[in-house]
């Protein structure tokens, strides 16, 4: 089965420092992986996605990620965090990305908070 | 990106009657739709996978009787909380899938009070 751990539920950066944000994966096939955020009572906004090809993806928003086979990590980064950018992040796995839409297994979230 | 709206965006009922939620894809056809649920700062926890014009298919735990969903058409499923209780209050998000890639697009969500 497949699983999603991001290991930090809360974390404060300052505006204008480097973000990153950790998530490792568990699934037995080639995963693809995603980040979406939610900002509070809204859907989800795909930031960024990893089907295969160049392990550094480039997302909206400045966002980027890594991913790290060896380590089953997608780890999401930002440069430099803006005050707008505070939300809740989501990692996700799913079983397919062709064709079918895919089934999207979750992470706990991590929820971003930025001080001025 | 591709448009997906649920509505009503927040609902408040009384417990055992029973409300419908609606999923719309506005500029594209949905082949697949997916149902969450997600409490409270926590995690989405996919509730059912419906493709048009077949049986949604449940995760494991979820009662199929006590949510029912119905994916009709290409652009739209709804979900509707049959007697609802109190501990079925919770923000309610739907997903939708048919585009090339593979790519979901998230509604607005829907929060649902039971009182």
């Amino acid at each position: 089965a497949q699983s999603v751990t991001q290991p930090d539920i809360h974390i404060t950066v300052s505006e204008g420092a480097s973000l990153e944000l950790r998530c490792n994966y568990s699934y037995g096939a080639t995963p693809y992986l995603f980040w979406y955020v939610q900002s509070p009572g809204q859907g989800l906004q795909l930031l960024l996605k990893y089907f295969s090809g160049d392990t550094l993806v480039q997302g909206i928003k400045g966002f980027e990620a890594e991913f790290k086979r060896s380590q089953s990590s997608f780890n999401l980064r930002k440069p430099s965090v803006h005050w707008s950018d505070a939300a809740e992040y989501f990692c996700a796995v799913g079983q397919t990305h062709t064709g079918t839409a895919s089934k999207l297994t979750f992470g706990t979230g991590t929820r971003l908070q930025v001080t001025l | 990106g591709a448009v997906v709206s649920q509505h009503p965006s927040r609902v408040i009922c009384k417990s055992g009657t029973s409300v419908k939620i609606e999923c719309r894809s506005l500029d594209f056809q949905a082949t697949t739709m997916f149902w969450y649920r997600q409490f409270p700062k926590q995690s989405l926890m996919l509730m059912a996978t419906s493709n048009e014009g077949s049986k949604a298919t449940y995760e494991q735990g979820v009662e199929k009787d006590k949510f029912l969903i119905n994916h009709a058409s290409l652009t739209l499923s709804t979900l509707t909380v049959t007697s609802a209780h109190p501990e079925d209050s919770s923000f309610y998000i739907c997903s939708a899938g048919g585009l090339a890639g593979g790519e979901l697009f998230f509604g607005e969500g829907s929060r649902l009070t039971v009182l």
